[in-house]
C-alpha cells in the first residue's frame, strides 16, 4: 500500500492562492469520495481542514477548499496567510477499513 | 469537550516491550473507531490500524500487521498500542485519533514520543 503522492513543497506570497495535489489510484482516491486533508504545524498534532473531498469542518476558514478529478485530489488555499505555513497531508480510504496518507507537502508563505 | 489524552513519553531499549495508551472523554467512546498513526522523526504520517472499542474489531495496515497489537478497554475508555519487542526503528511519535464516520479523523491525541535505543 503505497503512500499517495504529493509535491514536497509549495510556496506563495500572502494573498495568493496555492493548490496542493494528491495522486493515488482507482483503489483509493479514485475509488471513493473519502479524501481528507490535515494541516500540521511544527511539533503539533495534525488538524483536519477538509473531509469527504470537499467538506470543511466547523471552525475552518472558507479559504480552504477541496476537489477531486479521477485519481487526483486537490487542496486549494486562497488568500494565503502567514498562519497557513505548515505541512499538509492528504488521506484516503482504500478498501476494508484501510487508509493511506499522502507523502506530505510543506507550504511556505514567502 | 472531546479529548484524547495519551500517556507520556517513553525511553526504552531494543528488545523491551511497551504499551502506550489513549484515553477518550467527552463522547461515547465505544461508538467511534480509534486509529493509531506513526510519524517517524522528520517524516510523514502513516496509518497503523484502527479499532472499534465496542467489539474490539481491529484492522491493521499491511505494513504494521504482526508488528504491533492494538486493543481497547471500554470500561475505562482507553485504547492501547503495544509492542512485544521494540526496535530502534520504532523510534517515532505515535498519535491516537478519533475517526468520524470511518472516513476521517476529527480529533487527535497530543502524541506519545517513543525513543528506542540500541
Amino acid at each position: 500500500q503505497s503512500a499517495l503522492t504529493q509535491p514536497a513543497s509549495v510556496s506563495g506570497s500572502p494573498g495568493q492562492s496555492i493548490t496542493i495535489s494528491c495522486t493515488g489510484s482507482s483503489s483509493d482516491v479514485g475509488g471513493y469520495n473519502y479524501v481528507s486533508w490535515y494541516r500540521q504545524h511544527p511539533d503539533k498534532a495534525p488538524q483536519l481542514v477538509i473531509y469527504d473531498v470537499t467538506k470543511r469542518p466547523s471552525g475552518i476558514s472558507d479559504r480552504f477548499s477541496g476537489s477531486k478529478s479521477g485519481n487526483t485530489a486537490s487542496l486549494t488555499i486562497s488568500g494565503l496567510q502567514a498562519e497557513d505555513e505548515a505541512d499538509y497531508y492528504c488521506s484516503s480510504y482504500t478498501d476494508n477499513y484501510s487508509y493511506v496518507f499522502g507523502t506530505g507537502t510543506k507550504v511556505t508563505v514567502l | 469537550e472531546v479529548q484524547l489524552v495519551q500517556s507520556g513519553a517513553e525511553v526504552k531499549k531494543s528488545g523491551e516491550s511497551l504499551k502506550i495508551s489513549c484515553q477518550g472523554s467527552g463522547y461515547s467512546f465505544t461508538t467511534y473507531w480509534i486509529g493509531w498513526v506513526r510519524q517517524l522523526p522528520g517524516k510523514g504520517l502513516e496509518w497503523m490500524g484502527i479499532i472499534y472499542p465496542d467489539d474490539s474489531d481491529v484492522r491493521y495496515s499491511p505494513s504494521f500487521q504482526g508488528q504491533v497489537t492494538i486493543s481497547a478497554d471500554e470500561s475505562i475508555s482507553t485504547a492501547y498500542l503495544q509492542w512485544g519487542s521494540l526496535k530502534a526503528s520504532d523510534t517515532a511519535m505515535y498519535y491516537c485519533a478519533r475517526m468520524a464516520g470511518t472516513t476521517m479523523i476529527d480529533y487527535w491525541g497530543q502524541g506519545t514520543l517513543v525513543t528506542v535505543s540500541s
